[in-house]
């Protein structure tokens, strides 16, 4: 009964695929967001969508396109994969807009070769 | 938008000793400051969180302190033990999102 749960956990893919990673929250939380961890440990935002609407699009390349088929679930698909993007990819959610807590899936390591 | 620096990046102690983290925070309407512990490998767990009409706040052998005014707020652990060791992030919440410091690795050493 995981609350947020991210799959897959672990992706290693070649440089030019595409790729996806998927996100579930059984919390009932109105947002949900991506958060990208580099090999600095430094979480820098990535997206966020309330209610199935995007709210925040930090300055992410247009290869990374965020879908939110309903408010429980937030995908992240990325085109055409540069070396840069390896890292950890983390799926959040939070109640509220700006005065509860997130809630963090387990995270997707991203290798990119 | 937000801008939160954290110090320092990273602190060692012996076991028992305190370990202290500071925050600052640039944007004057943020009122949610959350603490996360992440241990190797792992997702970020909250450990505490303080909002802005409080100063201070306690849970065992955590706190949390709050100063408004300098837009700044620090984690105290008291009596640390080696299983604190991980990388702790302070965080500040302005309209919609979480803005997260970059960071603090705590090593405590037996």
């Amino acid at each position: 009964d995981t609350a947020v749960s991210q799959t897959p956990k672990y992706l290693v893919t070649q440089m030019g695929n595409d790729k996806s990673i998927k996100c579930e929250q059984n919390l009932g939380h109105d947002t949900m967001y991506w958060y990208k961890q580099d090999s600095k440990k430094f979480l820098k935002i990535m997206f966020s969508y309330n209610n199935k609407e995007l709210i925040i699009n930090e300055t992410v390349p247009n290869r990374f396109s965020p879908k939110s088929p309903d408010k429980a679930h937030l995908n992240l698909h990325i085109n055409s994969l540069e070396l840069g993007d390896s890292a950890v990819y983390f799926c959040a959610s939070r109640s509220e807009p700006n005065n509860s807590p997130l809630h963090f899936g387990n995270g997707t390591r991203l290798t990119v070769t | 938008g937000e801008n939160v620096e954290q110090h320092p990046s990273t602190l060692s102690v012996q076991e028992g000793d305190s370990a202290v983290i500071k925050c600052t925070y640039s944007d004057s309407a943020s009122n949610y400051f959350p603490w996360y512990k992440q241990e190797l490998g792992k997702r970020p767990q909250l450990i505490i969180d303080i909002r802005s009409n409080v100063g201070e706040k306690k849970d065992q052998r955590i706190a949390v302190t709050l100063n408004k005014t300098a837009k700044h707020f620090s984690l105290h652990i008291t009596e640390t033990q080696p299983e604190d060791s991980a990388v702790y992030f302070c965080a500040a919440s302005g309209y919609s999102t979480l803005t997260f410091g970059k960071g603090t690795m705590l090593l405590v050493s037996p």
